[in-house]
């Protein structure tokens, strides 16, 4: 069976400082993978969304960026966090498009994020 | 575009009566219809999904929804609520754009259970 981990599970950080978040796949193979934010009172945001390695669409402008160095591995990253940068990030897969439940996506258990 | 409203954004039940989380969407083409519950400080966890098979759908926790074209609708139901039920529920619809699915989510209702 497929598992998603993300790591660190909660994480404080000052104004200005980098950001480094690690999500990984288990089980699968050429995975869709996405990035999500979601901001108290403010619903899920899609931020990133990779359909292969090295491959990252964007779809809101912002101080964020994401990598996939490996298949089964998305990094979210910022170079100076803002304290709006604040949230829970949530991760996803779902199977790559034409295998059988590409529709469904399925979510890690997210970071909690505090700027301060 | 697709979208999705979810009407009341706190739902509250006592504990053995019935829950009803509506739903209602909207899409161009067919849609793919899901459920999706998170508990606090977790991440989202899938409850059921309408993938155009029957329009009722059975998922985990004794939930159920219906989807209904004619009224846009896919409201979630629980015969008898459950102190564990208490959570937050979003409503998500899923749209095929080339090789890509987007996946749009409702607010999300705070469903709180009373014992």
């Amino acid at each position: 069976s497929q598992t998603i981990h993300q790591w660190p599970a909660t994480l404080v950080q000052p104004v200005g400082s980098p950001l480094s978040l690690e999500c990984t796949v288990e089980g699968t193979s050429n995975p869709n993978l996405y990035w999500y934010r979601q901001a108290a009172g403010r619903g899920l945001q899609l931020l990133f969304y990779s359909v292969g390695i090295g491959q990252i669409s964007s779809e809101v402008p912002q101080n964020l960026s994401a990598s996939r160095p490996q298949d089964r591995q998305f990094i979210l990253s910022s170079k100076k966090l803002l304290l709006s940068d604040s949230g829970f990030y949530l991760c996803a897969w779902r199977p790559s498009f034409g295998l059988a439940g590409g529709e469904t996506q399925y979510f890690g258990p997210g970071t909690r994020l505090l700027v301060l | 575009a697709q979208s999705v409203t979810q009407l009341g954004s706190h739902v509250s039940v006592s504990e053995g009566a019935l829950v009803l989380l509506r739903c209602n969407y909207s899409s161009s083409v067919p849609p793919y219809l899901f459920w999706y519950v998170q508990y606090p400080n977790q991440g989202l966890q899938l409850l059921l999904k309408y993938t155009s098979a029957a329009t009722l759908v059975k998922g985990i926790n004794g939930f159920e929804a219906e989807f209904k074209k004619s009224e846009t609708s896919f409201h979630l139901t629980k015969p008898s609520a459950h102190m564990s039920d208490a959570a937050e529920y979003f409503c998500a619809v899923s749209v095929r754009g080339g090789s890509n699915y987007k996946l749009t989510f409702g607010k999300g209702t705070l469903l709180t259970v009373n014992p």
